[in-house]
């Protein structure tokens, strides 16, 4: 909500298959960020997008690949050299011309791989 | 790099009874912000800290930023059942141009009724 989507809120994944996860925002924010979280844990950045066509590793790129070709999307694809790919998958977006970091959050999607 | 560290992990109350998660940054912080995650939801901002020493009140939440700018507190007062969830804080992180949020790990709270 808050002008950001995720699809789909819940995934499931054969082993060594490679998975795209969706998100989009309607919120004209030029950043975007893809952060994972464990059971119990908190946010860990994957990886995340100042501008179109410009990206960042995060501070667990490893498995993971984005692309940002549009303003308003920043797929993530969780490749099959992610070794343990099973997590709960957030999104957000932030204003990087505003006086504020602050982020907004998509609803997320939690994904598991059998 | 730059750590934020939040304590307790875990807190259980009765409710009505009051509830403080504590954040220490190991760098000095532009701001601070908060979010609260409701179980099985996502993470929605609360709040942002900007002066030192500044206190700021939701209805029942005080806010409170160090005068170092290096540490934050949260404090709930007479918790409800509504206030179930993990309230996480974060500062922003800059690496030449790019801006990021470094989040703590979060503070659990469940409200026993």
């Amino acid at each position: 909500d808050g002008g950001i989507t995720q699809s789909p809120k819940y995934l499931f994944r054969k082993e060594g298959q490679n998975v795209t996860l969706s998100c989009e925002q309607n919120l004209n924010h030029d950043a975007m960020y893809w952060y994972r979280q464990d059971p119990g844990q908190g946010l860990r950045l994957i990886y995340y997008s100042q501008i179109v066509n410009d990206f960042q590793k995060g501070d667990i790129a490893e498995g993971y690949s984005v692309s940002r070709e549009k303003k308003e999307s920043f797929p993530l694809t969780v490749t099959s050299a992610q070794k343990n790919p099973t997590a709960f998958y957030l999104c957000a977006s932030s204003n990087k011309r505003g006086p504020t970091d602050t982020q907004y959050f998509g609803p997320g999607t939690r994904l598991t791989v059998l | 790099g730059q750590q934020v560290m939040q304590i307790p992990q875990y807190q259980h109350v009765q409710e009505g009874e009051d509830f403080t998660t504590y954040c220490n940054s190991s760098t000095t912080l532009s701001n601070i912000q908060w979010y609260k995650q409701r179980p099985g939801g996502h993470p929605v901002f609360l709040i942002q800290l900007v002066k030192s020493g500044e206190v700021k009140k939701q209805k029942r939440l005080t806010f409170q930023f160090g005068e170092a700018k290096k540490n934050s507190s949260l404090h709930i007062t007479a918790t409800q059942t509504t206030d179930v969830g993990t309230y996480f804080c974060a500062g922003p992180y800059s690496s030449g141009s790019a801006r990021q949020l470094t989040f703590g790990s979060g503070t659990q709270l469940t409200v026993l009724p």
